[in-house]
């Protein structure tokens, strides 16, 4: 059964990075089957994708924070990576990781339990 | 274009049928059948529910089926339990992009 898992700081300073690692046990990061995301959702909002990676290593971003986003992955180490420059507190949100299939169309078909990050002094 | 569009809230009584739309565009709903769909209970990660417009994973209930006409797809409940209260988001593949719905809220009466 695949499993992700976030892991990162829960506060980051207004114009600081934030920065959270997703933990892939179960499977691997390098299937030409998926795709490695990142998705966030504001307090009491929805759902907005971030950003994806290929086992290929080729990223896709929101061009609504592509100026701000890196994907990156590690498959020696089974995990992928956020990177989100210059945070204000519009950028408080939970934080998910998932995996998006192929053999299920480009669905989000495994989730991380998400972490919350605040952006605050 | 940003978000697809989805009804704020949806109700219906204990065994009733609902249905939620999500309206795209000729861009992505329209052009894919590509539309997934995620039940999200408060304080919880999303959980798949339909994927490719009409096809359910493994361990969904029946009660849950999508379908699409045009730039718009559907999420129906059919004979709707307690336990189907939730939110509820749509997905469209759009190319190198991925949209997702605003989101409704499911209320059981």
């Amino acid at each position: 059964q695949l499993q992700l898992q976030e892991s990162g700081p829960g506060l980051v300073k207004p114009s600081a990075t934030l920065s959270l690692t997703c933990t892939v046990s179960g499977g691997s990061i390098s299937s030409s089957d998926s795709y490695w995301a990142w998705i966030r959702q504001p307090p009491g909002k929805g759902l907005e994708w971030i950003g994806y990676i290929y086992s290929s290593g080729t990223a896709y971003y929101n061009p609504s924070l592509s100026s701000r986003v890196t994907i990156s992955a590690d498959t020696s180490n089974s995990h992928f990576s956020l990177e989100l420059s210059s945070v204000t507190a519009a950028d408080t949100a939970v934080y998910y990781c998932a995996r998006r299939s192929l053999s299920t169309g480009y669905s989000f078909d495994y989730w991380g339990q998400g972490t919350l990050v605040a952006v605050s002094s | 274009q940003s978000a697809l569009t989805q009804p704020a809230s949806v109700s219906g009584s204990l065994g009733q049928s609902i249905t939620i739309s999500c309206t795209g565009s000729r861009n992505d709903i329209g052009t894919y059948n590509l539309v997934s769909w995620y039940q999200q209970h408060p304080g919880k990660a999303p959980k798949f529910i339909i994927h490719e417009v009409t096809k359910r994973p493994s361990g969904v209930s029946d009660r849950f089926s999508g379908s699409k006409s045009g730039n718009t797809a559907s999420l129906t409940i059919s004979g709707v339990q307690a336990e189907d209260e939730a939110d509820y988001y749509c997905c469209s593949y759009a190319g190198s992009r991925t949209f997702f719905g605003t989101g409704t809220k499911v209320t059981v009466l």
